[in-house]
């Protein structure tokens, strides 16, 4: 099956650096998506992304779709205590199963005040 | 956000209960999921509900069983689980578009039901 393979896996900052996470996979996605989640809660949608090529910013956070399709980034910039989470990539395609939403591990992003 | 809500928030149940979780979409949206949480797992899909008919179920056991009367609301009856059954059980919702099976349009996630089994 699809895999999405999601790093860091974890980040320490301090609070005002930048943070930078990307997924990558061997297939080819149509969609790209960005989640937050706190904790005991379920994933906030932060960031949709429909094309290859495509920037997109929401407040401090910026993601991009991979011109190849099989990537995608998301980038904090001046980070505070409250960018605190997890935070998930999700890939999905338009193929047979086209309802699916394929899901990284997860970044896990502290940030010291 | 209230788009996508969930109840019970918290459970915890033996081993011969039998409970329901609900979840319920004020989004209009015609597709809902169940999705399974667990620690250091990626999200595992279990259910999919297009326009109220199940399209996917994935290999998930028989102690699990879902119920969507209609477009707004999805339940999951739990019966006999087991401890390693305890996760984070979270419902989505999205728009199909077409008359295609679900798209892959953007799904909005409830908070979810923490589940413990004892």
């Amino acid at each position: 099956g699809q895999q999405l393979n999601q790093s860091p896996q974890s980040m320490f900052i301090q609070e005002g650096e930048d943070v930078s996470m990307n997924c990558t996979s061997s297939s080819i996605f149509n969609t790209w998506l960005w989640y937050k989640q706190d904790p005991g809660e379920g994933p906030v949608l932060l960031i949709a992304l429909y094309k290859a090529g495509e920037l997109t910013s929401n407040g401090r956070l910026t993601a991009q779709f991979g011109i190849t399709r099989k990537d995608s980034f998301l980038n904090i910039s001046a980070s505070i205590p409250s960018d605190v989470g997890i935070y998930f990539c999700a890939g999905g395609d338009s193929g047979g199963s086209n309802y699916k939403l394929t899901f990284g591990k997860g970044t896990l992003l502290t940030v010291n005040p | 956000e209230t788009g996508v809500t969930q109840t019970p928030r918290h459970l915890v149940m033996g081993m011969t209960n039998k409970k329901s979780l609900k979840c319920e979409q004020h989004l209009g949206h015609n597709a809902m999921y169940w999705y399974k949480q667990s620690a250091k797992k990626p999200l595992e899909l279990m259910f999919v509900y297009s326009l109220e008919e199940r399209v996917e179920n994935n290999s998930v056991p028989s102690r699990f069983s879902p119920e969507c009367p209609n477009s707004s609301h999805l339940f999951l009856h739990l019966h006999t689980l087991q401890p390693e059954d305890s996760a984070l059980y979270l419902c989505a919702s999205s728009q199909v578009e077409g008359d295609g099976p679900p798209g892959t349009d953007t799904q909005y996630f409830g908070p979810g039901t923490r589940l413990t089994v004892l």
